[in-house]
């Protein structure tokens, strides 16, 4: 089994539509999540992080969290053409020899077309 | 977050050589670490590069292969040795600040052998 896993995509949604990302994991001592988004031909960019079971708003993104399905996801409100990217999921590792280790998922591939 | 630059941001090289990364960080940051971004692919951590000491490489990934310095807290290097074909990939480094262990990518340096 992984360490991380995301459906894969790729995920395609008109301008204004939700679009939601999905993540499970399989470390059930990790604390701490990331979403990262990444433009082609661009590196990571973190833009959202959640420790707590439930959700976390910032802007059009939220990021939810279910530590008992070891579950995390991410929607994005009013998608905009701009949201086209790869979007990563990631989980520190929290304990043991390698500690702060990122474990990431393959990506899921969003387009929002207008 | 940390303001992180890489050089060289690409290159070409021939087979057989060496290429030397640097990454310089603009605050002092107790974690970085080496990944790897294949086309198409996710992230592979390459190795944890540790203050002070010895890095620590995940599995796959040797010294002799990938040495790597770190003399202080805002600077690491990566080398990537007797390069072949195989080795064409994006090298990015990233740092974990203390805030909520975020982890922040350089712009990546993108590798080329031929």
């Amino acid at each position: 089994q992984k360490e991380v896993e995301q459906n894969s995509g790729p995920l395609s949604v008109p301008e204004g539509a939700i679009a939601s990302l999905n993540c499970t994991y399989s470390d059930r001592v990790s604390q701490s999540f990331f979403w990262y988004r990444q433009y082609s031909g661009k590196s990571p960019e973190l833009i959202m992080s959640i420790y707590s079971n439930g959700d976390k708003e910032d802007g059009r993104f939220t990021a939810q969290l279910n530590k008992a399905s070891q579950y995390v996801s991410l929607l994005i409100r009013d998608s905009q053409p701009s949201d086209s990217a790869t979007y990563l999921c990631a989980v520190r590792r929290d304990r043991g020899s390698t500690l702060g280790r990122l474990y990431f998922g393959r990506g899921t591939q969003l387009t929002v077309w207008p | 977050s940390a303001v992180i630059s890489q050089k060289p941001s690409r290159d070409i090289c021939q087979r057989g050589t060496s290429l030397t990364i640097q990454c310089q960080v603009d605050s002092q940051v107790t974690m970085m670490f080496w990944y790897r971004q294949q086309p198409g692919q996710s992230l592979t951590l390459i190795a944890t590069a540790n203050q002070g000491s010895e890095a620590t490489y995940e599995s796959g990934f040797v010294i002799d292969k990938f040495p790597i310095s770190r003399p202080n807290l805002t600077f690491s290097t990566l080398t990537v040795s007797n390069m072949s074909p195989e080795d064409s990939s994006i090298y990015l480094c990233s740092v974990e600040t203390g805030v909520g262990n975020e982890q922040f990518f350089g712009p990546g340096t993108r590798l080329t052998v031929l």
